[in-house]
């Protein structure tokens, strides 16, 4: 199994651009979660879906931040319109489904580090 | 709510010499503790869990953590450190079916 891949692994964009990340969860997972890393705050979790399903938002830090998960496949992570403070590392992981999601870890990809100017 | 809290930021230990980084935990109902490390520019790696039976639980690397309900604690050991351990480690507690709720991090430095 190759993980839980994220792409792009380096982002660099100037403020006010969209910015749209992506992941691929492991095959067979039923949940995703996106997750924001920084200095300040750490680890935040943002939003997490459950059978392409969004569970919990709450996380989000305000409208210019949405996700997508349209099959179990793929999801999306996207900016609109970015401004210098979303610079960060955004993680996502996904997790085995209801029935042993209790004991399960997450596995995370490696993260894409965004860098707004 | 369920939290973990790392009250150390970082973590200094010689090589060969044993480690501890603690983690203290609030849960309501059963607790189901994870620990992960994280290396530079990787994502974060599981190491172990507690959910139910032996307080002492072993996890990948040689790294081992005890479990402590009464001081409610869940702090990751290691006999004998390695420089390849240094690291930032992350305590988690599982929040409900599916989500995790991570600590602050604590940077471990081992060195030589």
């Amino acid at each position: 199994d190759a993980g839980v891949i994220q792409s792009p692994r380096h982002e660099v964009t100037e403020m006010g651009q969209e910015v749209t990340l992506r992941c691929k969860p492991i095959s067979g997972h039923d949940y995703l979660f996106w997750y924001r890393q920084t200095m300040m705050r750490g680890l935040e979790l943002l939003i997490y879906f459950n059978n392409n399903v969004p569970i919990d938002d709450s996380g989000m830090p305000e409208d210019r931040f949405s996700a997508k998960m349209p099959n179990a496949s793929f999801s999306t992570l996207k900016i609109q319109p970015s401004e210098p403070r979303d610079s960060a590392v955004y993680f996502c992981a996904s997790s085995p489904g209801q029935a042993i999601s209790y004991n399960s870890p997450l596995h995370f990809g490696n993260g894409t580090r965004l860098t707004v100017t | 709510a369920q939290s973990v809290a790392q009250p150390e930021d970082q973590v200094n230990v010689a090589e060969g010499n044993p480690l501890t980084v603690k983690c203290t935990y609030s849960v309501s109902g059963n607790p189901y503790l994870f620990w992960y490390v994280q290396y530079p520019n990787r994502g974060l790696q599981f190491l172990l869990k507690y959910i139910t039976g032996d307080n002492l639980v072993k996890g990948s690397y040689g790294f081992e953590a005890e479990f402590n309900k009464s001081q409610t604690s869940f702090h990751l050991k290691k006999p004998s450190a390695l420089v390849s351990d240094s690291a930032l480690y992350f305590c988690a507690v599982r929040d409900r079916p599916g989500k995790l709720i991570f600590g602050t991090g604590t940077r471990l430095q081992v060195f030589p």
